[in-house]
């Protein structure tokens, strides 16, 4: 069965100090991987589409890449307002539903 | 360009009833995606809908269905609601089927007591 999984569950950071949360996924037929942000009390916000190994992503402070097990979404200098629960997700050619893991809920100190 | 809109944003239901969900997608998407996000399961897909057609369905009971309108306005129906159907249910819109560049609304918060 697809599984996505995501590390850490939650991560606390200082301002300016560079981090990554991992996507490990187990997907048969990955037709792309996403990268959402999600603040509390709102839905997801689309960042990211991922179609094949070696690809690579970037917007401002974030950068997402993708292997054939797991992505990553880098976070350089985070800033305090970057705080939020980031969710990565699956979707496949062989059963068309988005899969999503459970999230990686990040806190930036100032 | 307006984003995804959903009404209502809060309800409150009672066991056994029944709930409406709204959802008008961006202007110009045709695909509407359903998800529950629960604390304990997360995001959980529950349908598509393109062209006023179902064209893919989650795991879950019968009691959850869905329609979708001629303007690709969706919306969503719970029956004999149970106390684990409180959740938050976002709606996601996308140019076309199986276009997984999705937009969310801010979501229905149904709390069933």
């Amino acid at each position: 069965e697809d599984q996505v999984t995501q590390s850490p569950e939650a991560l606390r950071l200082q301002e300016g100090e560079s981090s990554s949360l991992n996507c490990s996924y187990t997907v048969s037929g990955l037709r792309g991987l996403f990268w959402y942000r999600q603040d509390p009390g709102k839905g997801p916000e689309f960042l990211f589409t991922l179609y094949s190994a070696g690809e690579e992503k970037e917007k401002e402070r974030l950068k997402a890449t993708l292997t054939k097990k797991e992505s990553f979404l880098h976070i350089t200098a985070p800033k305090p307002e970057d705080s939020a629960t980031y969710l990565c997700a699956t979707a496949s050619y062989n059963n068309n539903d988005m899969r999503f893991g459970a999230g990686t809920r990040l806190t930036v100190k100032p | 360009k307006a984003g995804v809109t959903q009404t209502p944003r809060y309800l409150i239901k009672t066991r056994g009833q029944q709930v409406t969900l709204s959802c008008s997608p961006i202007s110009g998407h045709r695909s509407v995606s359903w998800y529950q996000q629960t604390p304990g399961q997360g995001l959980q897909f529950l349908f598509e809908y393109f062209s006023e057609t179902q064209r893919n369905k989650g795991n879950f009971p019968g009691r959850f269905s869905g329609r979708q309108f001629s303007n690709s306005r969706s919306e969503m129906n719970v029956s004999t609601l149970e106390l684990g159907d409180s959740a938050l249910y976002l709606c996601a819109s996308s140019l076309g089927q199986g276009d997984y560049e999705q937009y969310f609304g801010p979501g229905t918060r149904l709390t069933v007591t």
